[in-house]
């Protein structure tokens, strides 16, 4: 079964700061998915990434994924109050059909 | 364009009830995807539906059974229900034709079982 694992599960950064939330997964895959989720709603889709060092950017955030290594970053520059919320990484298996198979998440908490 | 909705928002069920969710797609979408999140957890794949037929299932046992219909929205049915089916079940939808299979969730079923 693919794997998929985040790191750090829990993150608290002070506003103004910069960090990375690490997505690694166990098998072939060239599409990856970023979702974000607050406490008790829906999960909101923030990037797709379907090829070998794609990079996508919005706002704070940017995505890259390196399929060789089977690592995809998130990286959160200047964090702000409103970025707190939980983050998760999902993938879809080159054999495994259109299965998304998600991290166990990344807890996100900026601080003022 | 609307989005994927789902109902009931909460329920409540006594262990060896069983449970119908609902969910329809988003306009447009032909694949259905069932999820089941527990507290601090990632989402689990339950199984996939496209154009009516399951196109894909998780490691969920058979007590947990779906239908899609022809207008794309889609049933989770969980029978004979256990303490740990309590958690959060999302449905998400897709269009197979955009190529990138990226899938929109609804608001999710809060189900609590007791």
């Amino acid at each position: 079964e693919l794997k998929v694992e985040q790191n750090p599960l829990f993150l608290s950064m002070q506003e103004g700061k910069n960090y990375t939330i690490y997505c690694n997964y166990s098998t072939t895959s060239d599409r990856l998915y970023w979702y974000r989720q607050d406490p008790g709603k829906s999960l909101e889709s923030l990037f797709v990434l379907l090829s070998n060092g794609a990079v996508k950017q919005e706002g704070r955030l940017m995505a890259s994924l390196d399929t060789k290594a089977r690592l995809s970053t998130l990286h959160i520059t200047a964090a702000v109050h409103d970025l707190s919320a939980t983050y998760f990484c999902a993938v879809v298996g080159a054999h495994t059909g259109n299965q998304f198979y998600f991290g166990t998440g990344t807890s996100l908490t900026v601080i003022p | 364009e609307t989005g994927v909705t789902q109902s009931p928002t909460h329920l409540i069920k006594t262990r060896g009830q069983q449970v119908t969710l609902r969910c329809s797609s988003q306009s447009g979408h032909n694949t259905v995807s069932w999820y089941q999140q527990a507290l601090g957890q990632g989402p689990q794949f339950i199984f996939q539906y496209y154009r009516e037929e399951e196109n894909g299932r998780g490691n969920f046992p058979p007590r947990f059974s779906g239908l899609q219909f022809p207008n794309y929205s889609s049933e989770l049915n969980v029978n004979a229900l256990e303490l740990d089916d309590s958690a959060l079940y999302l449905c998400a939808s897709s269009d197979t034709g955009t190529g990138t299979y990226e899938q929109y969730f609804g608001p999710g079923t809060r189900l609590t079982v007791t």
